[in-house]
């Protein structure tokens, strides 16, 4: 059974760089066919896709965090990571990670079908 | 930017069909995706590429599509069925993806 599992600080100050990692188990992080996701929720407001990356390394960023976002891939440790740097309240949410399985040809997606359970992530001083 | 457009609500009576839609404002449409997430979980993948359901998503959800507009259908609306849905999609480049606005489904 795929299982990913969001670890973090809880609380980090304004300006500062919050790292989250996601561990997966129950799966190679390096099988192939799969992006590893990040998505982010602040509290009462709806989902916001971060970013992902492949497990060669390759990544994609959200166009209005694209600046700030820094996604890497630990395929020792099946694990990937988020770094966003100078983050203000807004940053404040819960995150997410998730697992993206494509196909072998054709177009699309199988979706985010594996996600962890969430982290809180506070920005304040 | 490219944006998913949802209602932000649809009510309904348990057994009756509730449908739900997402339009898309870029002439090239990707696929569409639908999660349905509860309060205090994680979102769940109900349908993906538009029309097609992941193993264990009842029947009673369905997908469809009509110009750059998709529509998800839950037949037989049970009262488990209440959460957000939303929809998510990539834009024409396929380099980055975009959350709908999401929609509360209220079983009356």
């Amino acid at each position: 059974q795929v299982q990913l599992q969001e670890s973090g600080p809880g609380l980090v100050k304004p300006s500062q760089t919050l790292s989250l990692t996601c561990i997966v188990s129950g799966d190679s992080i390096n099988s192939g066919r799969y992006y590893w996701n990040w998505i982010r929720q602040p509290a009462g407001k709806g989902l916001e896709w971060v970013g992902r990356i492949y497990s060669s390394g390759i990544t994609d960023y959200s166009p209005s965090l694209k600046s700030r976002v820094t996604i890497s891939v630990d395929t020792s440790k099946n694990q990937f990571s988020l770094k966003l740097s100078s983050v203000t309240a807004a940053d404040t949410a819960v995150y997410y990670c998730a697992r993206e399985r494509f196909p072998d040809y054709g177009s699309g997606t199988f979706g985010f079908d594996y996600w962890g359970q969430g982290t809180l992530l506070t920005v304040s001083s | 930017s490219y944006e998913l457009t949802q209602p932000p609500s649809v009510s309904v009576s348990p057994g009756q069909t509730a449908r739900i839609t997402c339009s898309a404002d870029a002439l090239s449409k990707q696929y569409v995706y639908w999660y349905q997430q509860k309060p205090g979980q994680a979102p769940v993948l109900v349908m993906y590429r538009d029309t097609e359901r992941p193993s264990g998503i009842p029947e009673r959800f369905s997908g469809s599509t009509l110009g750059t507009t998709v529509t998800l259908t839950i037949s037989g609306v049970q009262a488990e069925d209440e959460a957000d849905y939303y929809c998510q999609s990539a834009d024409s480049s396929n380099h980055f993806y975009v959350f709908g606005t999401g929609t509360k489904v209220t079983v009356l």
